[in-house]
This record gives C-alpha cells, structure tokens and sequence, in this order.
C-alpha cells in the first residue's frame, strides 16, 4: 500500500536551516513526491516536485532557500535562511501511475 | 495568471446532495488533470478524486467512492464535484487542484482558496 510518512512537527529559530524529511512505504523507494507548502489561515501552494534521481521541477516563484533532496525511500526539503513566513504546515504528496493519489500527514514548521 | 475558483459550498443537512464547482483560467484546462482536496478544520489534506483531461480516467478516495461524482467540462474551463449522501464527516474545505500532467498520477502545481462544506442538521 502506498503510504507517505512525515514527521508531526519541526522547529528551527529564524535564520537557520531545518530539514524535513518525507518518508514513501516499502516497495516505492522509486517514486517522485511534491512539496506544498501551506500558511497559515491559507490554501496550499506547490512548492516542488522531485524524483528519486534527484531532478526537480519547482513551482512558480519558490525561491533557492527551498532546496529538494533524495535518498532511498526519503525525499527531504531543507529550508534554509528561515524568514518568519515560513511557518505553517508542509504536506508531501505522491501519486502512483493508476488514479490514486495520497498526502502525508503534514509537518508543521515553526520558525523560533 | 492562473486562477481556481471554487463555489457551491454551505450548510447541507446529513443524506442531502451538494455540487461544487471550480471556474478555472489562465491556463489551457484541456490539456491538465485536475483535482479535489479537502481539509478537515486542523487537519491534514485528503485527496477525494480526479480527472484526466479528457475525463477518460477517474480515482475516487474510498470515503466517498459511490458517493461522489467528479466532472469537467473543458468548454466551459470547470470542473464539478457531485457530493450525494453527505455525512457529517465530510465538513471540511473542499479545494480545486490542477494536475501538473494530462493524467491523475501527477503532482499538482497549482490550488485554488477553498469553499467550506459543512453536514449538519
């Protein structure tokens, strides 16, 4: 069963970097994820997508201080420089080659 | 610039039937899946259903397959939500996503603000 894993909850102070790391379930160590990033009191908004070989597409506007990694079953986005705007919930999100699409369970990110 | 706009949503009893829908533009609809995505109030993203551009395929969440009717009708850059049979665990805020691909397994790059669905008697 495709499942994605996130960790509840991150916390990093302004100006640092955080990594967050989202997790696919056995047997789709291959897939490709998105990042979304969601604000508080807002709708989500696409961050990126990344693929197991590490090739990335990025969404309009998102800026270098967002940056996509891959290894195994992980995708992870690092955050770095962090900006008080930056804090709200992020949401991994990946899809197999059917008509299923299924989201992890959110981190929320505080910037301290 | 490319807009989703979603309406429909309100104050529906339990058993009654509800249809949202999402106005896009800003892109060429035809050629991009397009999605719906809801949020319990504190909670995470569900995926409920989408659609290929030519509505030729069509995933359902298992919530509310046999419930639920997705649509889209190219000529008029929309996409519609058919909800039947609501039950109170279907509240949530229903958003409008656009598919990066032609088909449903594809990220999405693009969502609309939302429309609060809410099942109460």
């Amino acid at each position: 069963q495709l499942v994605v894993t996130q960790s509840p909850s991150a916390s990093a102070s302004l100006g640092a970097s955080v990594k967050l790391t989202c997790t696919l379930s056995s047997g789709h160590s291959n897939y490709a994820i998105a990042w979304h990033q969601q604000q508080p009191k807002k709708g989500p908004r696409f961050l990126m997508k990344l693929h197991s070989d590490g090739s990335q597409r990025r969404g309009d506007g998102i800026p270098d201080r967002f940056s996509p990694s891959s290894s195994g079953a992980e995708r992870y986005l690092t955050i770095s420089s962090l900006q008080s705007e930056d804090e709200g919930d992020y949401y991994c999100q990946t899809w197999d080659t059917g008509i299923r699409v299924v989201f992890g369970g959110g981190t929320k990110l505080t910037v301290l | 610039e490319v807009q989703l706009v979603e309406s429909g949503g309100g104050l529906v009893q339990p058993g009654r039937s509800l249809r949202l829908s999402c106005a896009a533009s800003g892109f060429t609809f035809d050629d991009f899946a397009m999605h719906w995505v809801r949020q319990t109030p504190g909670k995470g993203l569900e995926w409920v259903s989408g659609i290929s551009w030519n509505s030729g395929n069509i995933g359902y969440a298992d919530s509310v397959k046999g419930r639920f009717t997705i649509s889209r009708d190219n000529a008029k850059n929309s996409l519609y939500l058919q909800m039947n049979s609501l039950r109170p665990e279907d509240t949530a805020l229903y958003y409008c996503a656009k598919g990066a691909l032609i088909v449903v397994g594809a990220d999405f790059d693009y969502w609309g603000q939302g429309i609060l669905v809410t099942v109460s008697s």
